[in-house]
């Protein structure tokens, strides 16, 4: 079956750049996304690509698709404390399915 | 502000006794979703409702059921809520069910089953 994989953890120093990695496996996904989940919270929407992009910019962040890998990164520039909170790739199989990773927790070291 | 709202907080049950969470949405939206996110693992989708058309996903328990009575609420039952059942409750809404209909959350219902 489909299966997103991203590293568990992840630890900068505030203001550095922060790189966050996943890869899938349903090459048939016409958008990733990428969320956030802040302790005891939902998850809120940061940024999606379509399919056909290789990169996407919005302010600090960064997306980078790799089709050909099947490879989705998530950048953070300059990051911050309040950044620190649980990544998670999702991947659209079509209509209203959902495929999420495992997450990513961001840890931001003052 | 629209928005996706899950009480409680937090819900404290009994091994075995019937317990529902609850969902409301100010965005109007046509479909709604319940996920259960375990510890350190990824939201797993339970079901969805387009309007009033109920979707199950097939590796879903029967102790898990849904009811949604109108356009704003939707309900998550577990009738006999075992130990694994334990977890965070997601309910999410999407305007949509197409490709690239992006998810709304709400902040969750913590369920801990004693």
């Amino acid at each position: 079956g489909e299966d997103v994989e991203q590293s568990l953890f992840l630890s900068v120093r505030e203001g550095d750049s922060s790189v966050i990695n996943c890869t899938y496996t349903d090459s048939s996904s016409t958008y990733l996304y990428w969320y956030k989940q802040e302790p005891g919270a939902g998850l809120q929407l940061l940024t999606y690509i379509f399919s056909n992009m290789d990169m996407k910019q919005d302010q600090r962040l960064t997306v980078l698709l790799n089709k050909k890998d099947k490879h989705l990164s998530l950048r953070i520039a300059d990051t911050q404390t309040g950044d620190s909170a649980i990544y998670f790739c999702a991947e659209n199989e079509g209509t209203y399915k959902y495929i999420f990773g495992t997450g990513t927790r961001l840890k931001v070291l003052a | 502000d629209a928005m996706v709202i899950q009480n409680p907080r937090y819900q404290v049950t009994q091994f075995g006794k019937p317990v529902t969470l609850s969902c409301s949405q100010t965005l109007n939206h046509n479909v709604m979703y319940w996920y259960q996110q375990k510890s350190s693992q990824a939201p797993k989708l339970l079901f969805h409702y387009y309007d009033k058309d109920f979707n199950n996903e097939a590796d879903t328990p029967d102790n898990f059921q849904s009811r949604r009575p109108n356009t704003s609420f939707c309900f998550l039952d577990i009738r006999s809520p075992g130990l694994g059942d334990a977890a965070m409750y997601l309910c999410a809404t999407s305007r949509g069910a197409t490709t690239n209909e992006k998810l709304f959350f709400g902040s969750g219902t913590q369920l801990s089953v004693l």
